[in-house]
Order: C-alpha cells, then structure tokens, then sequence
C-alpha cells in the first residue's frame, strides 16, 4: 500500500542551525502538507503546497520555514535558523484532492532543538 | 473559522466494552469530519471521514461515528473494544473552502485486560 515516507525519524540539532526535514509524498498525490506538534499540544497546520507553490500557510509558518519540492518526489521543510521552541514532531501528509478529501500522514519526524 | 474539541484528554475502557471518544466541532461552513489514529511511532492513519453524505459513518476496525449538525458533534464509537485499539486518537474538521485541516487535541484510549 502506499506511503508517506519521512526522514529522518528523528533529528537533534543545536539551537540556530538550519534543518532540512525529508518527506516523499504518495506519487499520484497532488497536494503536500507539513503539519506539527508540539508535546503535549493539537496537531497544527503549517503549510500546503499545490502545483509547485504554497497555497496556504499558517501564521506559524513565517520567514524561518521554506518548502520545496526539488525534484518532482521529495518535498521538503527548511527551518532557517532552528529555536527551542521548533522542538516538535513534524508530520509531512499528501492528498490527491485539496477540498474535503483524506491527507494521508507519514511517521513524523521528531526535531529536538538542543 | 474550524475548531475542534476532544473532551477527555485519556479514556480506559474495559476490553469488550463500548468506545465512545467525543468530538464537538466549530465551523462557519458546512464541515468535513475526519478520525484519524496514531500507534506509537506511526503517522496518523485515516479511520473514517464524513463529506456530507450519509450521516452515519462507518471506518475500518468496526469504528463509526455519527455526523449531527444540531450537536455540532462528530463521536467516535465502536462497540465492543480490543486490546489494539489503544492508541492517540484525533478528530479533524476542513471546509469546502481551504483545504487544511483543524485537530484536536487527542484522546489517548486505554484498553484494560
């Protein structure tokens, strides 16, 4: 069955550098999504990405994060200049369909920021 | 603007017991209503979902849930519980208009022996 797949499954890194978070959508999906949660708290939206730009963001989604799909597989989450508080599992998802259609979630990757 | 809220942060159930996890959602727009479930190290796993066809819901595991537009409600129940139901599980609410979803805060179900 098709996957989301994301790399690494765990990533520690010293507060201030920059991060790059590794996802492969499900290959006849559309739209890519990166979602996070922090210990404890919702699952929150901080991105979508459709037809090679970004289609919504959160307001958590500011000037630190960037997304790229480079090679027409992998789509990515950079995090420019990492803080304690990006520490959170981060869930890549893909849809076929944007609108009231399932998102299909990979394992997350946990990003501790040290 | 969507919200969702899960009452009850942790619930146990007896196996063989009735599961009843509860979800009230806000939406200004007529909802899409997901359940999805976490097991440990895993990603979140689609359980069911309504789009405004028939009110009752059935998902895999014998999971179903019930969409009532006067409760505002979206609970999640299964009948008789089993041990490998126990995990994180998350209700999820998108409009016809975006397409991100809104979680809850999940709700941890234990199964006892």
């Amino acid at each position: 069955e098709p996957e989301v797949t994301q790399t690494p499954s765990h990533q520690v890194t010293q507060m201030g550098q920059e991060v790059i978070l590794r996802c492969v959508p499900i290959s006849n999906h559309l739209y890519f999504y990166w979602y996070r949660q922090i210990l404890g708290q919702k699952v929150e939206f901080l991105v979508s990405f459709y037809n090679n730009e970004i289609s919504e963001k959160s307001e958590i989604f500011d000037d630190q994060f960037s997304v790229e799909r480079p090679d027409g597989s992998n789509f990515t989450l950079k995090i420019r200049s990492t803080k304690l508080e990006d520490s959170a599992m981060y869930f890549c998802a893909s849809s076929v369909r944007g609108r009231g259609t399932e998102a299909f979630f990979g394992q997350g990757t946990r990003l501790t920021v040290v | 603007a969507q919200s969702v809220t899960q009452l009850g942060s942790h619930v146990s159930v007896s196996e063989g017991a009735l599961v009843l996890l509860r979800c009230n959602y806000s939406s200004s727009v007529p909802p899409y209503l997901f359940w999805y479930v976490q097991y440990p190290n895993q990603g979140l796993q689609l359980l069911l979902k309504y789009t405004s066809a028939a009110t009752l819901v059935k998902g895999i595991n014998g999971f179903e849930a019930e969409f009532k537009k006067s409760e505002t409600s979206f609970h999640l129940t299964k009948p008789s519980a089993h041990m490998s139901d126990a995990a994180e599980y998350f209700c999820a609410v998108s409009d016809q208009i975006g397409n991100q979803f809104y979680f809850g805060t999940g709700t941890s179900l234990t199964v006892i022996p």
